[in-house]
């Protein structure tokens, strides 16, 4: 079985600039969250989407948002970007959002995104 | 406000030795607690988790964790370190039927020395 995979794995954008990111989760999955990855701040969460709704969401500005299609593949989005979104932004699924299962998220390797 | 703190930013280990990476928490309600392992350029993966039942948990590679209630910790252990155990841990914090967000420990970076 495929893992989550993520595209782009690498990125670089302007100040100002917007930009989509993808996730696409493992077969079967209907959950995705979000994570942004700095080495100040560790892991923090920014979204979880599951049948295309959102579900929980992070303590993150109005900038970052994002979606998921009816597939479970999800995007999320930065808009005016800025030098601090400079980030390793992770995916991961799992199978839905109750159930012992629900909790064992898988992660994807990651978009490296580099605000200039 | 749920909260995940690894005390240890670097564990050192000679390899062969026991290794514990320590983890405590601070929630309202019973816990969801799991660790993570991340490696240079990759994603995390999913090591072990304890959901409810024993509280000694048996995971991928060898490890283990006990979950402890009176103490509010989950350290992550494993018998024999081998060198490519070398890696980033994080432990994450879970609290259904709350507001189920998952909070992630800043992470403990483990050297296994050889």
């Amino acid at each position: 079985k495929a893992g989550v995979t993520q595209t782009p794995r690498y990125l670089i954008k302007t100040r100002g600039q917007q930009v989509t990111l993808s996730c696409s989760p493992i077969s079967g999955h209907r959950s995705v969250s979000w994570y942004q990855q700095t080495p100040g701040q560790g892991l923090q969460f920014l979204f979880e989407y599951f049948s295309e709704t959102q579900r929980n969401k992070g303590n993150f500005p109005g900038r970052f948002s994002g979606r998921q299609f009816s597939n479970s593949r999800s995007e999320m989005n930065v808009s005016t970007l800025e030098l601090g979104d400079s980030a390793l932004y992770l995916c991961a699924s799992s199978l839905g959002v109750t159930g012992q299962g629900a909790y064992e998220q898988y992660f994807g390797p990651g978009t490296r995104l580099t605000v200039t | 406000a749920q909260s995940v703190a690894q005390p240890e930013d670097q564990v050192n280990v000679a390899e062969g030795n026991p290794l514990t990476v320590k983890c405590t928490y601070s929630v309202s309600g019973n816990p969801y607690l799991f660790w993570y392992v991340q490696y240079p350029n990759r994603g995390l993966q999913f090591l072990l988790k304890y959901i409810t039942g024993d509280n000694l948990v048996k995971g991928s590679y060898g490890f283990e964790a006990e979950f402890n209630k009176s103490q509010t910790s989950f350290h992550l252990k494993k018998p024999s370190a081998l060198v490519s155990d070398s890696a980033l841990y994080f432990c994450a914090v879970r609290v259904p039927n709350r507001d189920d967000k998952i909070i992630f420990g800043k992470g403990t970076r483990l050297h296994i020395l050889p």
